[in-house]
């Protein structure tokens, strides 16, 4: 099983600027095998970014991802009060798929 | 736009089996595309149960294989999970939602249901 580690467990930012966030696959992940999700308590989780660096449908343009290989990071250029929650990575191998634990982006 | 809706009881007891369907609308089951459930337990991380097709075709979490139904009702529209012999480490609440293959990815999620196991 391929287990996603996310760092920081927590960010404190405020709003306007940037947040990087990172997942760490424990072994090599195909870039077509790698997504990242927006999600608030109460809510449906959003598809952000697919096949590692590609933007779903209706995602503003200051989430970009990037990474290959066991190294992956969500990059939001200009934090929007929206953009405030967790951010999760997921990864599909081996017919299972996994998330990460999570990174909670929380306003500063 | 494609929805999603979970439904089924709130409530079970423990060693008894949980049921819950998704309804989609919008987007007909036949088409394609998989089809998966997903829970997240109280203060923790996302956890995949299993997945089926509209052919009927399935496959598991392996650690959780053992206790899991997953089925299809293309003439309503719908699927199903039925976890049985649960545990309050079953308590989560449960998400439904459409799968892509290649690239792998959920597109469309329901809104979730807390399930919570308790006598």
């Amino acid at each position: 099983e391929i287990v996603l580690t996310q760092s920081p467990g927590t960010l404190s930012l405020s709003p306007g600027e940037r947040a990087t966030l990172s997942c760490r696959a424990s072994q090599s992940v195909s870039s077509g095998y790698l997504a990242w999700y927006h999600h608030k308590p109460g809510q449906a989780p959003r598809l952000l970014i697919y096949g590692a660096s590609s933007r779903a449908t209706g995602i503003p343009d200051r989430f970009s991802g990037s990474g290959s290989g066991t190294d992956f990071t969500l990059t939001i250029s200009r934090l929007d009060p929206e953009d405030f929650a967790v951010y999760y990575c997921q990864q599909y191998g081996s017919s299972l798929w996994t998330f990460g634990q999570g990174t909670k982006v929380e306003i500063k | 736009q494609v929805q999603l809706q979970e439904s089924g009881p709130g409530l079970v007891k423990p060693s008894e089996t949980l049921s819950l369907t998704c309804v989609v609308s919008a987007y007909s089951i036949s088409s394609g595309y998989y089809w998966g459930w997903i829970r997240q337990p109280p203060g923790k991380g996302l956890e995949w149960i299993g997945s089926i097709y509209h052919s009927g075709s399935t496959y598991f979490n392996p650690s959780l294989k053992s206790r899991v139904t997953i089925s299809v009702d293309t003439s309503k529209n719908q699927f199903s999970l039925k976890l049985s012999s649960v545990t309050a480490a079953d308590t989560a609440v449960y998400y439904c939602a459409r799968h892509h293959s290649n690239p792998y990815y959920f597109d469309y999620w329901g809104q979730g249901i807390l399930v919570t196991v308790s006598s």
